[in-house]
């Protein structure tokens, strides 16, 4: 079954520390994934995605196929990162499930001043 | 905005009863997802559609209907409403049919009492 787990329900960090937020996933093929993210009163959004290799408000994300891991990451965790995280798979084929994304649980991030 | 709109914000009602989500996309989309999202569940894919069509249905109880309409515009029927289907239901758009990129509206919170 495809899956995609977050085992951190929470997470506090203070500012200026590191932070990792962990995303395993168990899907068949080789799937497309992504970090959406939704600050206090907003919607949620999308914050990056794997292919697109790119760091995003401070954060990256390596895609690691052997540990079927998509961890997030920031050096250096700011105030305003404090938000609820959910790590997400698409499958990259076409076919009837395209389009699809499954979510983890989501973390909640607090950054502590 | 022309963001993804949904209505109601708050939706409060009791068991038994029927009520229908709508859901305007993004100007410009014609894929609409809609997601459940409760407390010990995260966020479970329920149903997308595509230009009207019915592209793929995820865990979408049979109470639960959903249709597209011409204007691309969505709506979400729940019916013999039940204690667990309180929760807050997401719609999403995006461009394509198999886009990955989804803009999500601020959701609808049911409560059934």
């Amino acid at each position: 079954a495809q899956r995609v787990t977050q085992p951190e329900k929470l997470l506090s960090v203070f500012k200026g520390a590191p932070v990792e937020l962990k995303c395993n996933y168990s899907y068949s093929g080789s799937p497309e994934l992504f970090w959406y993210v939704q600050y206090s009163r907003q919607r949620l959004q999308l914050l990056l995605r794997h292919i697109s290799r790119e760091s995003i408000k401070g954060f990256t994300a390596d895609l690691n196929k052997g540990e079927t891991s998509f961890h997030l990451k920031k050096p250096f965790a700011q105030e305003e990162d404090s938000a609820m995280y959910y790590c997400a798979a698409a499958p990259t084929a076409g076919g009837t499930s395209y389009g699809k994304l499954t979510f983890g649980q989501g973390t909640i991030l607090t950054v502590h001043p | 905005d022309s963001g993804v709109t949904q209505t109601p914000k708050h939706l409060i009602t009791a068991t038994g009863q029927r009520v229908t989500l709508r859901c305007s996309p993004r100007s410009g989309d014609l894929s609409v997802y809609w997601y459940q999202q409760s407390l010990d569940q995260g966020l479970q894919f329920l149903i997308h559609y595509y230009n009207g069509e019915e592209r793929a249905k995820g865990n979408i109880l049979e109470r639960f209907s959903a249709q597209q309409f011409p204007d691309l515009h969505s709506e979400l029927n729940l019916s013999s409403l039940e204690l667990g289907d309180s929760a807050l239901y997401f719609c999403a758009s995006s461009v394509g049919g198999a886009s990955k990129t989804l803009h999500f509206g601020n959701g609808t919170r049911l409560t059934v009492t």
